[in-house]
């Protein structure tokens, strides 16, 4: 596609609830970024994957957080037994030249556990 | 330990007045280095980046920045604003050998004076 596609937009989900974000990276991208960005802070690595292969999940905060990238395309992020400090903006983004940082971020999904 | 500060929250110019966003790191070697822009509820698009070189580089929509060695710095400047630069900014640092991991700042945000 032309840009990474993240959906959904927005989840509102009930605190213990578990939720799944997907994001859609730019065709062909072989790198594969997740980011939490809470409010009125900068974005937090959260997760790294080179093609299928995760190879970086020094920033999933809790084994709670797990994501995977089966196709090394499509990639999901699920959060069991949500908690309230869940509640953030997570931010999907891909590049297409191996390691090379400096990516293109899609627009998202705000995640509010209630 | 790795980070990077913008020291500045929130800072307010007027239209057409000249803008210069701070930022410093802390890193064990030089790092790349980038500035992105976020609108509300959209993601982070990039304005520039530096990787080596020329210490001066330009980026889009009429950025500039200027990595500074001795200062750890690599402040963002923009000779007249406008009002459509209204928005969030975001400093942050990266390496492939950190495979392509970006630490950013905790953000800027800018307001434009009529």
């Amino acid at each position: 596609g032309a840009g990474v596609s993240q959906s959904p937009r927005y989840k509102v989900a009930k605190r213990g609830q578990d939720v799944a974000l997907r994001c859609d990276p730019i065709s062909g991208h072989v790198s594969l970024f997740w980011y939490q960005q809470a409010l009125g802070q900068g974005p937090e690595f959260l997760t790294y994957f080179q093609n299928e292969a995760q190879l970086d999940k020094s920033g999933l905060p809790s084994d709670r957080f797990f994501a995977e990238r089966p196709e090394g395309s499509v990639s999901t992020l699920k959060i069991q037994r949500t908690q309230q400090e869940d509640s953030a903006v997570y931010l999907c983004a891909s590049s297409g030249q191996g390691t090379s940082p400096g990516y293109t971020f899609g627009s998202g999904t705000r995640l509010t556990v209630v | 330990a790795q980070s990077v500060t913008q020291p500045d929250i929130h800072i307010t110019v007027s239209e057409g007045a000249s803008l210069e966003l701070r930022c410093n790191y802390s890193y064990g070697a030089t790092p790349y280095l980038f500035w992105y822009v976020q609108s509300p509820g959209q993601g982070l698009q990039l304005l520039l980046k530096y990787f080596s070189g020329d210490t001066l580089v330009q980026g889009i929509k009429g950025f500039e920045a200027e990595f500074k060695r001795s200062q750890s710095s690599f402040n963002l400047r923009k000779p007249s604003v406008h009002w459509s630069d209204a928005a969030e900014y975001f400093c942050a640092v990266g390496a492939p050998w950190q495979g392509g991991k970006l630490i950013f700042g905790q953000g800027t945000e800018l307001s434009v004076k009529p």
